[in-house]
């Protein structure tokens, strides 16, 4: 199994630029989520989906935008970047049986704005 | 107040030492709480539930205090491999998205 996989590793965009996120696992999992670290704070969701067809907001969705057609993907959209958008995404999934689950962590992509 | 507060270090710890940290948390109704470490510019990934009782997996120990809302993480003989930055993560919830990430103890081990 490649577990969690996203594309590219690194981006840098000009401001106003869109762009999509590339998250896929192959896992079988039906929740995936996704996040963004910033230097001195914790990882803060973005966006969630706890199955195909069905997402929903996290922390921090302003700016962003979701879709999850299949179990597989998970695709993160860039509207109009910002350079407050600079940061590293992680993508992630996990299995939604209950409070205890592991979430596994893609890679991440690490995007600039200028 | 953050939700979840951590000491962000750097803590530097001569190999072979016991080192541990603490992490506390402001929400009395969280459910699970969990250790993931992240190797620099890496993803973070599971290192251990953290259950009332206690637990130890090898080296590695963590304790839940609920009473006082405080989590942690005893490292014995520590290793170099054992460098690298330590999340504390609270659910506050049945469900992922509730997951609340602190921002991270940094632990270097010195040969």
């Amino acid at each position: 199994n490649a577990g969690v996989t996203q594309t590219p590793k690194f981006q840098v965009l000009k401001t106003g630029q869109s762009m999509t996120l590339q998250c896929a696992q192959d896992m079988n999992h039906e929740y995936m989520s996704w996040y963004r670290q910033d230097p001195g704070m914790g990882l803060r969701l973005i966006h969630y989906s706890v199955g195909a067809g069905i997402t929903d907001q996290g922390e921090v969705p302003n700016g962003y935008n979701v879709s999850r057609s299949t179990t597989e993907d998970f695709p993160l959209r860039l509207l109009s970047a910002a350079p407050s958008q600079t940061s590293v995404y992680f993508c992630a999934s996990s299995t939604p049986s209950g409070s205890r689950d592991e979430q596994f962590f893609g890679p991440g992509t690490r995007l600039t704005v200028l | 107040r953050k939700e979840v507060e951590q000491d962000p270090g750097p803590f530097n710890v001569p190999e072979g030492a016991t080192v541990a940290f603490n992490c506390t948390y402001s929400n009395s109704a969280s459910q699970s709480f969990f250790w993931y470490r992240q190797d620099c510019r890496k993803e973070p990934k599971l290192l251990m539930s953290v259950y009332s009782s206690g637990n130890e997996d090898g080296r590695f120990t963590a304790q839940l205090n609920r009473a006082s809302q405080y989590i942690s993480l005893l490292i014995r003989d520590s290793k170099l491999s054992d460098s690298a930055t330590y999340l504390c993560v609270v659910n506050l919830g049945f469900g992922n998205e509730k997951l609340t990430f602190g921002t991270g103890t940094r632990l270097t081990i010195i040969p």
